[in-house]
This record gives C-alpha cells, sequence and structure tokens, in this order.
C-alpha cells in the first residue's frame, strides 16, 4: 500500500522568512495530493492541494510543487507569520484499483513554529 | 450546510468496556474515513468506506475494533474492551469523490482510565 513520508518533523523559523516541508509517496497511481493544517486542539483543514497532472499551484503565501517522475511532493510557506505556527500535513489519495481506491494515507506531520 | 458531525464530543470509559463513536458525514459524500491521532502524532488511518464497496480495513491495529456504514450515511466505530492505549482523539472525514478535499469532523476525544 501507499506510504508517506514527511520531513522535517520540527520546523523554526523566524516572521518573515520562509518555510518549506517535503514529502514522498510510494504508489505510483497516487494522484491527488492535499496539504493540511492543524492547529492546537482543531481539526485538520485543507490549505491547497494539488492534482497530478499539474506541476505547480499557487494560492497567496502557499505554494505546492509535485514531481511525478521522483514521488515527491512540497510545500512552500513564503513571508511567514506567527499565525502560520501548526502542524502541517501533507496526504497521497491513490488511484489504484480494490478498496484502496481513493484511500488517503498521511505523513507524519510537521510542527511549525514562527518566531515574531 | 452542515459540515462533518462526530459523537460524542469526549468520552471517557473504564478499562474493559465497549464503546460506540459515531460519525456523520456531509451529505453526498461517498467516501468516508476514520482515523486515529493520539497526543502530538499524526493521523493513523484506521479504515475507509466507499460507496458499496468493501471497506478497506487494514488500518484497525486489533480485532478489538470494528466499523460499519450504513449506505452513504453514518458510521459507528466501534472498540470492544478499551484498553489506556486506546485513548486517543478519533477523527472522521468524507470526501465527495477522490479528487476532492476531505473535510474532517471536530473528533471524539476518547480517554480510557
Amino acid at each position: 500500500g501507499e506510504n508517506v513520508e514527511q520531513h522535517p518533523s520540527t520546523l523554526s523559523v523566524q516572521e518573515g522568512d520562509s518555510a518549506v516541508i517535503k514529502c514522498t509517496y510510494s504508489d505510483s497511481a497516487s494522484n491527488y495530493f492535499p496539504w493540511y493544517k492543524q492547529e492546537l486542539g482543531k481539526r485538520p483543514q485543507l490549505i491547497i492541494d494539488i492534482r497530478s497532472n499539474v506541476g505547480e499551484k499557487k494560492d497567496q503565501r502557499i505554494a505546492v510543487t509535485l514531481n511525478k517522475t521522483a514521488k515527491h511532493f512540497s510545500l512552500h510557506i513564503t513571508e511567514t507569520q506567527p499565525e502560520d505556527s501548526a502542524v502541517y500535513f501533507c496526504a497521497a489519495s491513490s488511484n489504484a484499483g480494490g478498496t484502496s481506491y481513493g484511500k488517503l494515507t498521511f505523513g507524519q506531520g510537521t510542527i511549525l513554529t514562527v518566531h515574531p | 450546510g452542515a459540515g462533518v458531525s462526530q459523537s460524542p464530543s469526549n468520552k471517557v470509559t473504564e478499562k474493559g468496556k465497549d464503546v460506540e463513536l459515531r460519525c456523520d458525514p456531509i451529505s453526498g459524500h461517498t467516501a468516508l474515513y476514520w482515523y486515529r491521532q493520539r497526543l502530538g502524532q499524526g493521523l493513523e488511518f484506521l479504515i475507509y468506506f466507499q460507496g458499496n464497496s468493501a471497506p478497506d480495513k487494514s488500518g484497525l491495529p486489533s480485532d478489538r475494533f470494528s466499523a460499519e456504514r450504513t449506505g452513504e450515511s453514518v458510521s459507528t466505530l466501534t472498540i470492544q474492551r478499551t484498553q489506556q492505549e486506546d485513548s486517543a482523539v478519533y477523527l472522521c472525514a468524507s470526501r465527495e469523490d477522490m479528487n476532492t478535499e476531505a473535510f474532517f469532523g471536530q473528533g471524539t476525544r476518547l480517554t480510557v482510565v
């Protein structure tokens, strides 16, 4: 089945700096890659996603890049702010057949801390 | 419209008792997922329902765990003979199709004492 590895597990930056979180996946049939932000005590919420037919997607200060050949994708946050501090999870959605079709597998999470 | 709803929000149970957790997905969402999140940890996959297909149960940690879903509506996760290591937040998520966002419920915080 799908395996998603996420790095780093913790990331500390100064306000205004950029933050990059990287994920690799194992199943070449995966075709949808969302990123979720989870604030303390809250539910995970989608911040950006990318499908396998594009290589990059941007939404204001957030961007995601996807390299299908290498099976990795990254989250980029520019001009970080203290309110960006949270746990970030990447995920991969399988397009393989059988019971795993559409299964969402998450990375282990990255604790991002933005210092004022 | 309403989001994904889970009940109860919190549950404290004695070791050895059975518990049942409920998830109401967003109407029309064919896919439903259960995850377990221990304190400070990631999202551990438990089980996945997709329409009328056989569920993917590959993440259930032991035969004490089971889940059901009636059609494309409510799902219940049952933990029998609870153990202290079952203490965690149990999150449910639902999705309209395989290329769209999954929405999470607020979770059920289970504490086994």
